[in-house]
């Protein structure tokens, strides 16, 4: 699995755009790169996904470098209830040669808007 | 669309019983679910993946006789905590996720299941 590096915690202030950032210089060429949220005590919900190029739906927008070192995760205009622990995953076959896909989650930022 | 629905919601138990955790993906077919628990500011620890009609695959040190998973249906699958020790508190939740033609499988989450044991 790619091992994945992001900032503990962001602020960002209500109506503003969050950029959330991720590093992933181990992912493998045939690794998605996932980006999920966790709001407190409830299950992550899907965000976005994205291999090489950049992925925009009805949530967010996700840049992934031409290197695919690192990607950033935009919510172009952050709300308070965007206020949740985000999480970017680098998604990969399991090793054995199986049939399923396997999510590693790391610790996460810590995003909180602000009013 | 792509629901996943768990039940019950919160489960509170005494030491020594059995708990059942439902986990059901409501539009979709899932060919896949797994099986996570979170322990409080922790991150989510796969605990086993299940395949339907298939024997689940337990994460290292994840005992398979402790946590029963059962994935009868592509719609429904279950674990079951046996003989739950107050350290089995924890969150638990489970993802669905359904064969797609790209080899990428977006896996939907549940809402969790808050397990407290006595």
């Amino acid at each position: 699995d790619a091992k994945t590096t992001q900032p503990t915690s962001m602020d960002c202030a209500e109506g503003r755009a969050a950029n959330l950032p991720c590093n992933h210089s181990t992912i493998s060429g045939n690794e998605y790169v996932y980006w999920y949220r966790q709001i407190h005590s409830q299950g992550p919900q899907y965000i976005i996904h994205g291999l090489k190029n950049n992925e925009t739906n009805e949530m967010a927008s996700l840049i992934i470098t031409e290197d695919r070192k690192s990607s950033t995760l935009i919510l172009p205009h952050a709300t308070l209830r965007d206020t949740a622990v985000y999480y970017c995953i680098g998604g990969s076959w399991e090793n054995s040669g199986g049939s399923n896909y396997k999510l590693t989650f790391g610790k996460g930022t810590l995003l909180t808007v602000n009013p | 669309g792509a629901v996943v629905s768990q039940h019950p919601s919160r489960v509170i138990c005494k030491s020594g019983t059995s708990v059942k955790i439902e986990c059901r993906s409501l539009d979709f077919q899932a060919t896949t679910m797994f099986w996570y628990r979170q322990f409080p500011k922790q991150s989510l620890m796969l605990m086993a993946t299940s395949n339907e009609g298939s024997k689940a695959t337990y994460e290292q040190g994840v005992e398979k006789d402790k946590f029963l998973i059962n994935h009868a249906s592509l719609t429904l699958s279950t674990l079951t905590v046996t003989s739950a020790h107050p350290e089995d508190s924890s969150f638990y939740i489970c993802s669905a996720s359904f064969w797609a033609s790209l080899r990428t499988d977006t896996q939907y989450f549940g809402p969790g299941t808050r397990l407290t044991v006595l």
